[in-house]
């Protein structure tokens, strides 16, 4: 399995500013992907990062908002730009990894607050 | 689009068995996962089948996949407290990276 790191695991943020969130991972790996969870919810998909190209978004989540960043095969990190209390969610970070790739795999969350 | 539907809650006695259910509805996925997060913490993955695969037993997981039906079901024998979590179905498009998650289910596990 793949071990994945994200920092912070949680914050506070007042609505109108920025949080970047770093996800960290123990082997090189071709796709990795950012997802939401609202409070009580399932998992939403915002975008996929592939190493050396733009980040695919989902409908409903644009660039501008939540800026991706994949500079290397086992770093991304998220930006939420322009936070509203709507923006409270915990973030995760996600991984395919193993032969074939089948596996998913989910750093811990960074769990947001913006008040 | 994907849709993958969850019961929202189940109770079992510790010892019993507990089968969570999910139906999906998209006839090309190629894996389907189940996924256990407990409170505060991230998603751990359990399990997945393959598409063309009808049952998986691993320890006391059992997972069970009609793909005429679309259904998927995950059977926990001897449940014990430690089980207590939700449980999260998940499905994975063929020819696509995409995974859409299930409602989840929150598993109870009575003393």
């Amino acid at each position: 399995s793949a071990v994945i790191s994200q920092k912070p695991s949680r914050d506070i943020c007042q609505r109108g500013t920025s949080l970047t969130i770093q996800c960290q991972v123990d082997s090189q790996v071709t796709m990795m992907f950012w997802y939401r969870q609202q409070p009580g919810q399932s998992l939403t998909l915002i975008a996929t990062a592939n190493q050396g190209s733009e980040a695919t978004y989902e409908s409903g989540f644009v660039i501008d908002k939540f800026p991706i960043s994949r500079p290397n095969l086992t770093f991304s990190t998220l930006t939420v730009s322009n936070m509203s209390p709507e923006d409270s969610s915990i973030y995760l970070c996600s991984v395919q990894h193993g032969t074939g790739s089948y596996e998913q795999y989910f750093g811990p969350g960074t769990r947001l607050t913006v008040t | 689009g994907e849709d993958v539907e969850q019961s929202l809650f189940l109770s079992v006695r510790e010892g019993d068995s507990s089968v969570i259910n999910c139906t999906y509805t998209d006839s090309s996925s190629t894996y389907l996962y189940w996924y256990k997060q407990e409170p505060g913490a991230g998603l751990q993955l359990l399990t997945y089948i393959f598409s063309n695969m009808d049952m998986k037993q691993d320890q006391r997981l059992t997972v069970l996949l009609n793909k005429k039906d679309k259904h998927l079901s995950l059977r926990i024998a001897d449940t014990q407290t430690g089980d207590s979590a939700i449980y999260f179905c998940a499905e994975r498009s063929g020819g696509y990276q995409k995974v859409t998650f299930g409602t989840g289910t929150k598993l109870q596990v009575i003393p």
